[in-house]
């Protein structure tokens, strides 16, 4: 079993939907979570970081920690064609050792 | 403008060479790190170096090495012994507060080719 499990896709959804990505874990150390997003040839951005269960919010962007159940979610309200890309979650243990899901490809069409 | 820039964009590799992907970072990050990204899989860790000469390996090191002699500097050597070079490989970098490891940024990666 991995370590992160994130279903890589690929998810489409037409412009305006609400879009949820999710990820399990089952390292009970891991104490930071992070949602990355990452466009075609490039570099994973920090979208957002959060080390508390429950929802931290940051314009059209939720993320949302379930500690007890392992498990962490994005929302996208107002999804938009720009929003395309592929988005990772990556948790870190207090001691810096990180992992990283294997990404879920997103496509919102106009 | 601070962030981390990784060269070259492309590079390919003849059977037998050794290739160094160059990273640089001017955000004053103690750590930083190299990972390597296949298609379907997560970013594995090849290095990583919290401290000027010091570094540790990760969970995919062998086949490469790295060096840390500058703070802003973090070069991955892809050496012969690496069979499977083709991939996309990023670097990251992240400040250490409190002991505690924030969250990494990243380049924008180097592909990696064999010809």
């Amino acid at each position: 079993q991995k370590e992160v499990e994130q279903d890589p896709g690929p998810l489409s959804v037409p412009e305006g939907a609400i879009v949820s990505l999710n990820c399990t874990y089952s390292n009970s150390a891991f104490q930071y979570f992070m949602w990355y997003r990452q466009y075609s040839r490039k570099g994973p951005e920090l979208l957002m970081y959060t080390y508390s269960s429950g929802n931290k919010e940051d314009g059209r962007f939720t993320a949302q920690v379930d500690k007890s159940s392992k498990y962490i979610s994005l929302f996208i309200r107002d999804s938009q064609p720009s929003d395309s890309a592929t988005y990772l979650c990556a948790m870190s243990a207090l001691s810096g050792d990180m992992r990283f899901g294997a990404g879920t490809r997103l496509t919102v069409k106009p | 403008d601070g962030g981390i820039t990784q060269s070259p964009k492309y590079l390919f590799r003849k059977e037998g060479q050794n290739v160094t992907l160059s990273c640089e970072q001017n955000l004053n990050h103690d750590a930083m790190y190299w990972y390597r990204q296949d298609p379907g899989q997560g970013l594995r860790l090849i290095y990583y170096s919290q401290i000027v000469n010091d570094f540790q390996k990760g969970d995919i090191a062998e086949g490469y090495s790295v060096s840390r002699e500058k703070k802003e500097s973090f070069p991955l050597t892809v050496t012969s012994a690496q069979k499977n070079p083709t991939a996309f490989y990023l670097c990251a970098s992240a400040p250490i507060r409190d002991s505690l490891h924030q969250p990494q940024h990243f380049g924008d990666g180097t592909r990696l080719s064999i010809l």
